[in-house]
């Protein structure tokens, strides 16, 4: 079964500087990796979606890694601001598209 | 994106009576539906699979007759929680995917409070 952890749980930065969170899956046989962002009390919103054949992906401030040997992907958001404030979670999904997902990592960005 | 759209965003019901939740696929036609579970500070965790036209597919510990899952249409999949208990109290959220990559789309969800 597919275990997905994100660390760290939490994370309080100032404006401006750049956040690092990490995800690790068990399993290296997975067939894409999604980032998502969550606010409190809503959905989910889709970041960025790495298939298991990239390294990475980029969208705006964003850039997510992958290195699907060591079970390992890396989301940076570069130069935060405090509406980047969200919980963002990590999710591995499988050939029969089902998705596993973390706990999740509550960002502060304080202005 | 795909654009979801769940509904209720938020119900409270007595304890004993069913819910059903309506999640909408708004822009393309969607033969399989997932829904979800997210408790206080979890994960979400995957409860069923919805297919249209056919039984959904639940995961291991989800009791299917307790969570009646319906995909009558390509755009359209339901979950009713019977005889709800305080215990279902939950966030419940529908995805779907879309394109080669099968990227994920969710909607917004809805908070289940039982009373």
């Amino acid at each position: 079964k597919q275990e997905v952890t994100q660390i760290p749980a939490a994370l309080s930065v100032p404006e401006g500087e750049n956040l690092v969170l990490n995800c690790s899956f068990t399993d290296s046989a997975i067939y894409n990796l999604q980032w998502f962002r969550q606010d409190p009390g809503k959905g989910l919103t889709s970041l960025l979606l790495i298939q298991s054949s990239q390294r990475e992906q980029t969208s705006g401030r964003l850039n997510a890694s992958l290195d699907k040997s060591s079970g390992r992907s890396t989301l940076y958001i570069a130069a935060s601001q405090p509406g980047d404030s969200a919980t963002y979670l990590c999710a591995v999904g499988t050939n029969d598209y089902k998705l596993s997902f973390g706990a999740g990592t509550t960002v502060t960005v304080r202005a | 994106g795909a654009v979801v759209s769940q509904h209720p965003s938020w119900v409270i019901c007595k304890s004993g009576t069913s819910v059903k939740i309506e999640c909408r696929s708004l822009d393309f036609q969607a033969t399989t539906m997932f829904w979800y579970r997210q408790f206080p500070k979890q994960s979400l965790m995957l409860m069923a699979t919805s297919n249209e036209g056919s039984k959904a597919t639940y995961e291991q510990g989800v009791e299917k007759d307790k969570f009646l899952i319906n995909h009558a249409s390509l755009t359209l999949s339901t979950l009713t929680v019977t005889s709800a208990h305080p215990e279902d109290s939950s966030f419940y959220i529908c995805s779907v995917k879309q394109g080669q990559g099968f990227e994920a789309f969710f909607g917004q969800g809805t908070r289940l409070t039982v009373v």
